[in-house]
């Protein structure tokens, strides 16, 4: 089957660096999804990993090791605006459905 | 400008009512989906449709239904079976040839009381 895990909660201060991990397991992989969500918003967007390594956009980096089932995202300079929940998402099948993450609710406090 | 409407943004039912959420979309993608969002949680497919006139059943479809006549529309009705309606409803799209990046409307929180 498939299975992913991220930590429920997590706390950071304004203007540091702070890692959320997700970890999976699938049998089929075809890329990993992170979005953001404020609450009580759609989610958006934020980055989509297939190959291993590091991807960095701006102050959000995402990254993939798919031999270990693992990813992380990496945000820097913690800003107030930050503060939301962190959804992992596997792009996994060919039926064009996500498997979705219970999501890592940021708090980032002054 | 392209994108997905949900309304209203806050909708309230008494028990026992059915009630319709609308998701329309001028972004002219195949797929659609409905999401359902408790607190804290993430989200949990309710329906999802591939192309018009077809939808699947996603992992927790009971008390619900849907239909697809147009490509651009895709309503959900919350049956009073549903025992626990009271939720987050996102509605999303996929476009056909993607690497599968769901867009999300704004959603709309539907309160039964």
């Amino acid at each position: 089957g498939q299975n992913i895990d991220q930590p429920t909660e997590m706390t950071a201060t304004e203007g540091a660096i702070v890692q959320i991990n997700c970890t999976y397991q699938t049998s089929g992989f075809n890329g990993l999804f992170w979005y953001q969500q404020h609450a009580g918003e759609a989610p958006t967007f934020l980055s989509y990993n297939v190959l291993d390594g590091l991807e960095e956009k701006g102050r959000f980096s995402s990254f993939l090791s798919r031999s270990k089932g693992y990813s992380y995202l990496l945000l820097k300079e913690l800003q107030m605006k930050d503060s939301a929940s962190y959804l992992c998402a596997l792009n996994a099948g060919n039926n064009r459905k996500l498997i979705w993450g219970l999501g890592t609710s940021l708090a980032v406090n002054p | 400008d392209g994108g997905i409407t949900q309304s209203p943004k806050y909708l309230f039912r008494k028990e026992g009512q059915n009630v319709t959420l609308s998701c329309e979309q001028n972004l002219n993608h195949d797929a659609m989906y409905w999401y359902r969002q408790d607190p804290g949680q993430g989200l949990r497919l309710i329906y999802y449709s591939q192309i018009v006139n077809d939808f699947q059943k996603g992992d927790i479809a009971e008390g619900y239904s849907v239909s697809r006549e147009k490509k651009e529309s895709f309503p959900l009705t919350v049956t009073s079976a549903q025992k626990n309606p009271t939720a987050f409803y996102l509605c999303a799209t996929m476009e056909q040839g993607s690497y599968n990046e769901q867009f999300f409307g704004p959603g709309t929180r539907l309160t039964v009381l």
